[in-house]
């Protein structure tokens, strides 16, 4: 659910390591994610997304796994970059009366690269 | 290809001024707009969504107000700015991807940053 006012997690990973960014979500019939990485002074940007009807997506560098059982999600970021620096967000759609259909956002995550 | 546009990028305005931000959306029509509020070190908070003109939903109360006089055309005001007001805005549109279920990408703009002093 939407947990605008509590300060972000943080993540630190060495560069060439790998980074694990996780999601947690309440509602059992929620079935579409997507993940948002949000540079200093910009605007969220799509990275991928993932469908109810699989376990895992992969994109450029980027995973996306799925456990429906647990309501649990990740983004693995392979070989972290410093460019890779920013604060990412899980979404899914809300389901619920006039707000169906707009986004949800997970509090999100600041990842920081050590060169 | 769908492009939005918000402005401006930075704003100072003292406490008690009116606001006015403004969002448009090219390349798609009747598409569903939404102003979004970050303060530093949050996440995102949905404030207004649009689903048509002068359609308008509050998600929270505030001193803010929106209004979509055209299609593509979305904007975020106030009559006399708080302290408060400060924060990160974002517009986005919402486009149909396909596929079933029907599923939603949002294209966010650049933001605006407002510093209310």
């Amino acid at each position: 659910g939407e947990s605008v006012g509590l300060h972000l997690p943080t993540l630190s990973v060495q560069e060439g390591d790998n980074s694990i960014i996780n999601c947690a979500y309440s509602n059992s019939a929620s079935d579409y994610f997507i993940w948002y990485k949000q540079e200093s002074g910009k605007g969220p940007q799509f990275i991928i997304d993932i469908r109810s009807n699989m376990d895992k997506r992969q994109g450029q560098r980027v995973t996306v796994l799925l456990n429906k059982t647990v309501k649990h999600l990740s983004l693995q970021i392979a070989a972290t970059q410093p460019g890779d620096s920013a604060v990412y967000f899980c979404a899914e759609p809300s389901y619920y009366g006039g707000s169906q259909g707009n986004l949800i956002f997970g509090k999100g995550t600041k990842l920081s690269v050590k060169p | 290809s769908q492009t939005i546009h918000q402005w401006p990028a930075t704003l100072v305005q003292p406490v008690g001024s009116p606001l006015s931000l403004e969002c448009t959306v090219e390349g798609t029509s009747n598409p569903n707009l939404y102003w979004y509020r970050q303060a530093a070190g949050r996440g995102l908070q949905l404030l207004f969504y649009s689903v048509g003109i002068g359609q308008i939903s509050s998600e929270v109360p505030q001193n803010l107000s929106a209004s979509r006089p055209q299609d593509r055309q979305f904007i975020l005001s106030s009559k006399k700015l708080l302290l408060s007001d400060s924060g990160f805005y974002l517009c986005a549109w919402r486009g149909d991807k396909g596929g079933a279920p029907l599923v939603y990408g949002y294209t966010f703009g650049s933001g605006t940053r407002l510093t209310v002093v």
